[in-house]
């Protein structure tokens, strides 16, 4: 099964971009690399999520590797609300249904 | 309003007792899952449906039981048997389950054993 490897901890200044590395080197030719966020106390958010190419929405942008064996989140313009555990997953295609959390990355957004 | 509803937000359980928490849905989603969370940790799967009348067992499914009579609701059962129950407990849902899918979350509920 394909594992994630993220940092434990990141500071971002408010107003900067937020970009938050994911390695996933076991990663197998049809599995997706998705992010989800948390914040204290409340469900994950989906964030966003890609296979090969690079992706973009209202929240954040997905930059993937060309060997596809490490990804990038930005958050374009880090607000305090940004501040959360941000968890990188790719989909488990022999397991079906199973999105394993790691512990992700604790991010804190400063003024 | 709609999405994933959990309830009750917070609870309290005396050892030795059973306790359901309900989690129902209205984004029509075949799949649904729960999930536990330890403080500082991340989500483990307890159990997974993939469809009405069927669910299968995620890695820490012992002390937990669940059903899933209605498309819409995936009630989780902590019985007595589960050793250390206190946790944020988390139900999920996804339209199909298959390769490329999302989960959505509910807002979670704490079950705190007394």
């Amino acid at each position: 099964d394909a594992k994630t490897t993220q940092p434990t901890s990141m500071d971002c200044a408010e107003g900067r971009a937020a970009n938050l590395p994911c390695n996933h080197s076991t990663i197998s030719g049809n599995e997706y690399v998705y992010w989800y966020r948390q914040i204290h106390s409340q469900g994950p958010q989906y964030i966003i999520h890609g296979l090969k190419n690079n992706e973009t929405n209202e929240m954040a942008s997905l930059i993937i590797t060309e060997d596809r064996k490490s990804s990038t989140l930005i958050l374009p313009h880090a607000t305090l609300r940004d501040t959360a555990v941000y968890y990188c997953i790719v989909r488990l295609l022999t397991s079906w249904g199973k999105f394993q959390f790691g512990a992700g990355t604790q991010v804190v957004v400063t003024p | 309003d709609g999405g994933i509803t959990q309830s009750p937000k917070y609870l309290f359980r005396k050892e030795g007792q059973n306790v359901t928490l309900s989690c129902e849905q209205n984004l029509n989603h075949d799949a649904m899952y729960w999930y536990r969370q330890d403080p500082g940790q991340g989500l483990r799967l307890i159990y997974y449906s993939q469809i009405v009348n069927d669910f299968q067992k995620g890695d820490i499914a012992e002390g937990y039981s669940v059903s899933r009579e209605k498309k819409e609701s995936f009630p989780l059962t902590v019985t007595s048997a589960q050793k250390n129950p206190t946790a944020f407990y988390l139900c999920a849902g996804s339209r199909t389950g298959g390769e490329e899918d999302t989960i959505y979350f509910g807002e979670g509920s704490w079950l705190t054993v007394v």
